[in-house]
C-alpha cells in the first residue's frame, strides 16, 4: 500500500515535443506529491509539488495533473528542451510523516 | 547557500569490510535524511533524524546499517560487514523542519556510490 507506481520507465521526446510522465498511488493517506528531476552524479532536486486540493498546478513548462478518485498523476513538460533529459522520480508523503516514498523513475531522452 | 555536502563521492570496497559515509546537511536545517539509491530505482529512506534524535529507522538494516548525528548537525552512515547486495548510492538530505505545512522540500547532496566487490 506504501508503492508508488511510474511509467513509462524510459521516454524519448523530440525537442518542442510533450513529456508525459505517470505515476498512481494507493495509500489514500498520501496528500502531498512531488516530482524530483536527478542528473547523472547528482542528487534528486525538487522540481514542482502540489497537494490534493487541486487538480492542476503548473511552474513555467512544468505542469502536474492530479486526479483524486484515480489516486493518479503526472508531469507534463511542454516544449521539452534537451536540458531536460533527466531521470524524473514521483514521490508521496502523508502529514504527520513527511517519509517520501519514491516511484521507480523515468529517464528521459530529448532528441534534437 | 551551500547545498548538502557528502563524502566520500565514491567508494571502492570487499565484501565484509566496513564503509563509512559523511554528511554536511544545510545550515539551519533541522531534518536529516538517509536514503538509499540502488541503480535503476528510486532512493528509499533508511532513517530519518529531527535535531539528533531518530524519527523513522524502520527500514534501516540495523543488523549492519547504523547511523548517528551527533549535535544535530552532520551525520555518519555506517555499514558492518558489508554484502554485495548494499551496492548503491547512498543519498543524504536535509529539510527545514519536521513537517511544516505543505510538505518540507528535501534538499539532497550529490551522494555516495558504493561498490561492493
Amino acid at each position: 500500500q506504501q508503492q508508488v507506481k511510474q511509467s513509462p520507465q524510459s521516454l524519448i521526446v523530440q525537442k518542442g515535443g510533450i513529456s508525459i510522465i505517470n505515476c498512481a498511488y494507493e495509500n489514500t493517506a498520501f496528500d502531498y506529491f512531488p516530482w524530483y528531476q536527478q542528473f547523472p552524479g547528482k542528487g534528486p532536486a525538487l522540481l514542482i509539488a502540489i497537494r490534493p486540493d487541486v487538480s492542476e498546478k503548473k511552474e513555467g513548462r512544468f505542469t502536474i495533473s492530479f486526479n483524486k478518485s484515480a489516486k493518479q498523476f503526472s508531469l507534463h513538460i511542454m516544449d521539452s528542451q534537451p536540458g531536460d533529459s533527466a531521470t524524473y522520480f514521483c514521490a508521496a508523503s502523508s502529514i504527520g510523516n513527511e517519509k517520501l516514498t519514491f516511484g521507480t523513475g523515468t529517464r528521459l531522452t530529448i532528441i534534437p | 547557500e551551500a547545498g548538502v555536502a557528502q563524502s566520500p563521492r565514491y567508494k571502492i570496497i570487499e565484501k565484509r569490510q566496513s564503509v563509512a559515509f559523511w554528511c554536511n546537511p544545510i545550515s539551519g536545517h533541522a531534518t536529516l535524511y538517509w536514503y538509499q539509491q540502488i541503480l535503476g530505482q528510486g532512493p528509499k529512506l533508511l532513517i530519518q533524524f529531527q535535531n539528533n534524535g531518530v524519527v523513522d529507522d524502520s527500514q534501516l538494516p540495523k543488523d549492519r546499517f547504523s547511523a548517528e548525528r551527533l549535535k544535530g548537525v552532520d551525520s555518519t552512515l555506517k555499514i558492518q560487514p558489508a554484502k554485495l547486495e548494499d551496492s548503491a548510492v547512498y543519498l543524504c538530505a536535509s529539510s527545514l523542519d519536521h513537517w511544516s505545512s505543505a510538505g518540507e522540500t528535501q534538499y539532497f547532496g550529490p551522494g555516495t556510490r558504493l561498490l561492493v566487490l
